[in-house]
């Protein structure tokens, strides 16, 4: 597509059920980042993806959260059990190769009641 | 004290105003990237900077990297330049570190 496309663009959902939540990057992108906006907040670095592997992890919160992404392309975000806390804005980048410019999606908004 | 800080925190300017934005790390980077991002919107890449200078239009960017700072200057300013401007850093394993975020608003 043109642009990084993330879906869905709003989900509520009651706390202690899990969403996923899904990234389609720009065509030839390889490299993929989830990040997360809390209300009122900053950003927050998330995961990172260089083709379908994940050398850093280090930015997800619990074991609860997890990623993936196939084929170099969609990613998918998972939160397991979700807490009240989680409710933010999930944003995906990418860029066409690594330390290339980021182009964002519009972003998941989350909502955990 | 937070590895990227950005000053000021918020800004109101004339419009014609020239405007500059700063931004410290204390971390080792691999690249820069300044980012802005309207009230409701998403968020957009200025520029990505791993030395020295880059120009857009009315946008200027700049990095020393010895002394581990940014610059982010606007000339000419006008009120849709309005936003927040974010810097953000990768570090060498490419996790990326933001900074606070400087709102602007320029007055017509």
């Amino acid at each position: 597509g043109a642009g990084v496309s993330q879906s869905p663009s709003n989900k509520v959902t009651e706390k202690g059920k899990d969403v996923e939540l899904r990234c389609d990057p720009i065509s030839g992108h390889t490299a993929l980042y989830w990040y997360r906006q809390s209300l009122g907040q900053g950003l927050e670095f998330l995961i990172y993806f260089q083709g379908n592997s994940a050398p850093d992890k280090s930015g997800l919160p619990s074991d609860r959260f997890s990623a993936e992404r196939t084929g170099g392309s969609v990613s998918t975000l998972t939160i397991q059990r979700t807490q009240q806390e989680d409710s933010a804005v999930y944003l995906c980048a990418s860029s066409l190769r690594v330390l290339g410019e980021l182009f964002f999606g519009e972003g998941s908004r989350l909502t955990v009641l | 004290k937070n590895e990227v800080e950005q000053s000021p925190q918020n800004l109101t300017a004339q419009e014609g105003e020239f405007i500059t934005i700063n931004c410290s790390y204390s971390v080792g980077i691999s690249a820069l990237h300044w980012l802005q991002q309207h009230p409701g919107g998403g968020i957009v890449s200025l520029f990505m900077l791993s030395s020295g200078k880059k120009k857009h239009g009315r946008l200027i960017a700049t990095i020393n990297i010895q002394e581990k700072h940014s610059s982010l200057h606007i000339t000419a300013s006008h009120p849709r330049d309005s936003a927040v401007y974010i810097c953000a850093v990768n570090t060498g394993g490419f996790k990326t570190i933001f900074g606070a975020g400087t709102r602007l608003f320029v007055k017509a």
